[in-house]
């Protein structure tokens, strides 16, 4: 069973753009969380999606938003990229929402120039 | 809210030595779970054990085991016979319900163990 992919693994973006990351769960999980890994703040939870719907949000601004599909692929996307914006998002799929067990994918690092 | 604290930014460890890592957390939820993570280089963030609140039995996988504190708050990992591949960040992480019944999880800011052969 494949695990969890995320594209692309590198990314580098100027500040004021906006850009879009993928991530596929494992075939038949249906929850899909991103978060975000910086040196300065650690991993912190951004948002969490359940059957196409934004099940949970952190504490991050409007500027950071996702979808789900019916797939259960999830996009996450950040407009007016800003430089503090650099890091590593990583994704995690479960099988469902009450299933604690999530496994993570090797991310996408962002670098804002 | 609830915090997980990691005291050790950076711990080593001979091969085939024994090495504890330490998270203390702080709630006032009853029923949570706790977890540790491993990040290797490669950056996939791999659970490596996982213990429920409510049982009174410290987990245990392989190598790794746990010691779980309920009222101290304290939940150490322990990687007994090191390995090289053991190499890497760990995070402690703490998980409750949250509104929608999802769990969304709290990680400590990590420790790096570093294996020398």
């Amino acid at each position: 069973k494949a695990g969890v992919t995320q594209t692309p693994r590198y990314l580098i973006k100027t500040r004021g753009q906006q850009v879009t990351l993928s991530c596929s769960p494992i075939s038949g999980h249906r929850s899909v969380s991103w978060y975000q890994q910086t040196p300065g703040q650690g991993l912190q939870f951004l948002f969490e999606y359940f059957s196409e719907t934004q099940r949970n949000k952190g504490n991050f601004p409007g500027r950071f938003s996702g979808r789900q599909f019916s797939n259960s692929r999830s996009e996450m996307n950040v407009s007016t990229l800003e430089l503090g914006d650099s890091a590593l998002y990583l994704c995690a799929s479960r099988w469902g929402q009450t299933n604690t067990e999530a496994f993570f994918g090797q991310g996408t690092r962002l670098t804002v120039v | 809210a609830q915090t997980v604290t990691q005291s050790q930014p950076e711990m080593s460890v001979q091969e085939a030595e024994t090495v504890t890592l330490s998270c203390t957390y702080d709630t006032s939820e009853s029923n949570y779970y706790l977890f540790w993570y491993k990040q290797p280089p490669s950056r996939q963030m791999i659970l490596v054990i996982r213990q429920e609140a409510y049982k009174q039995q410290n987990a245990t996988e392989n190598r790794f085991s746990v010691n779980f504190q309920k009222a101290a708050k304290s939940f150490s990992l322990k990687i007994s016979d090191s390995q090289l591949g053991d190499t890497a960040m760990y995070f402690c992480a703490f998980m409750k319900h949250v509104t929608g019944g999802s769990y969304i999880p709290t990680f400590g800011r990590g420790t790096s163990l570093i294996v020398h052969p």
